[in-house]
């Protein structure tokens, strides 16, 4: 059981946008900066989004964050092929005093 | 260009000590870093193991504390983790990663270094 609550799936048709929800308390989310992370199948997780909604160099455009209280949202436009992966959130929990995941969720691009 | 590189065995018997070791190279670990250690069992998802401070304050999960042991060596540009007393359950792709900075995300991967723990 993960901390972070996250869909275990999500699924929408190239070019289309879709998002994945990230839902935690107060300890969590709604304290603390939120990333995400990509993870295609075989590889390392890749980070896509740190500090709620910044991008590291070289993550285009498409990939967004947003965060609300203590729910926080990785938006995904102009789906490709190549998105279909495992997609994770994170904070630090100072209830804690612990790194947390969610659980994953898996983008399948139809 | 900077890298991080896990390593050590890929077995290990159930109530011994698994122990694995993070190169990093291009980079100075001495620097002000957290360098941490995150975990994922076949077909799960991402478990933060621990992460140590360049002056070689740790910070633990608190359902692995007592088993859970990460270092580091400035001589050899590295940092180590040890967690005893294994069982099926540690089996996991273990990963060595960084923000290479003072913050809880981590921007920097190792490949990741499958340890299955069996008899």
């Amino acid at each position: 059981q993960s901390v972070l609550t996250q869909p275990p799936s999500v699924s929408a048709a190239p070019g289309q946008k879709v998002t994945i929800s990230c839902s935690g308390s107060n300890s969590n989310i709604g304290n603390n900066y939120v990333s995400w992370y990509q993870q295609l199948p075989g590889t390392a997780p890749k980070l896509l989004i740190y500090d709620n909604n910044k991008r590291p160099s070289g993550i285009p455009d498409r990939f967004s964050g947003s965060k609300s209280g203590t729910s926080a949202t990785l938006g995904i436009t102009g789906l490709q092929t190549g998105d279909e992966a495992d997609y994770y959130c994170g904070t630090w929990d100072s209830s804690l005093s612990a790194v947390v995941f969610g659980g994953g969720t898996k983008l399948t691009v139809l | 260009q900077v890298q991080l590189q896990e390593s050590g065995p890929g077995l290990v018997k159930p109530s011994e000590t698994l122990s694995l070791t993070c190169a990093l190279s291009g980079y100075s670990i001495s620097s002000a870093c957290y360098w941490g250690w995150i975990r994922q069992p076949p077909g799960k998802g991402l478990e933060w193991i621990g992460s140590i401070f360049h002056s070689g304050s740790t910070y633990y999960n608190p359902s692995l504390k007592s088993r859970v042991t990460i270092s580091i060596d400035t001589s050899k540009n590295q940092f180590s983790l040890k967690l005893t007393s294994v069982t099926a359950a540690d089996t996991a792709v273990y990963y060595c990663a960084s923000p290479l900075g003072i913050d809880w995300y981590f921007d920097l991967w190792g490949r990741g270094t499958l340890v299955t723990v069996s008899s």
